[in-house]
């Protein structure tokens, strides 16, 4: 159990739709990063926090958004959702966002588009 | 700019005989380099880390690399493959910039044979 925990594991919806993606991260991480995995991309960085702000961008589309509250848990929305968001989404969290720290994943959110 | 080159997309290898998953990189910088292992359905896991301490890296479940500045190489081996090792590598580069995400390499898919 790498103790980042995140909610919903599934979760399916239309083109068109909205929907937000919750990540809770280790005990006593401070920078949460979102990344992206599908069968034809591989694993995409999205998008970095750290203790609320925003420290790094990554291929995150314009529909796309996230945030990271002062209880240190982030969410990512996805807007105006296509077929081709359809992806695990991982959400991962380190100590202090140091590029020497490793990362720790959570089980991620399968997303599926209809 | 940093870059991560798997050698091989798929691995297969009987019970009780050595592993060996090959990993090179790219980076301006000195680089971090992590290997990641991932179950199906489930997230990355980290095996072990290279930080520019000790060039030869032990990690969890018997698995160890080694750091090769002149070969810009990081492979990940195993004395001996278990069936449980069956899962996705991932070769993971990161450098000391602005940017703290991780580079993933595209993986490799270890099948152990009975």
């Amino acid at each position: 159990d790498s103790g980042v925990t995140q909610t919903p594991k599934h979760l399916i919806t239309a083109t068109g739709q909205r929907v937000t993606l919750r990540c809770s991260p280790r005990s006593g991480d401070l920078s949460v990063y979102w990344y992206q995995q599908s069968l034809d991309q591989g694993l995409q960085f999205l998008i970095q926090y750290y203790n609320g702000e925003e420290r790094a961008k990554g291929n995150i589309l314009e529909r796309f958004s996230a945030q990271q509250f002062p209880d240190l848990h982030s969410e990512l929305n996805l807007s105006s959702l296509e077929l081709g968001d359809s992806a695990l989404y991982f959400c991962a969290s380190s100590v202090a966002g140091r590029y020497n720290q490793p990362q720790h994943f959570g089980d991620g959110t399968r997303l599926s588009i209809l | 700019a940093q870059s991560v080159t798997q050698l091989d997309s798929h691995v297969s290898v009987s019970e009780g005989t050595p592993v060996l998953l090959r990993c090179n990189y790219s980076s301006s910088y000195s680089p971090s380099l992590f290997w990641y292992v991932q179950h199906p359905n489930k997230g990355l896991q980290l095996l072990l880390k290279y930080t520019s301490a000790a060039t030869l890296v032990k990690g969890i479940n018997g698995f160890e690399a080694e750091f090769k500045k002149s070969e810009t190489s990081f492979h990940l081996t195993k004395p001996s493959a278990h069936m449980s090792d069956a899962a996705e590598y991932f070769c993971v580069v990161n450098i000391d910039t602005g940017r703290r995400a991780l580079t993933f390499g595209s993986g490799t898919r270890l099948q152990v044979q009975p």
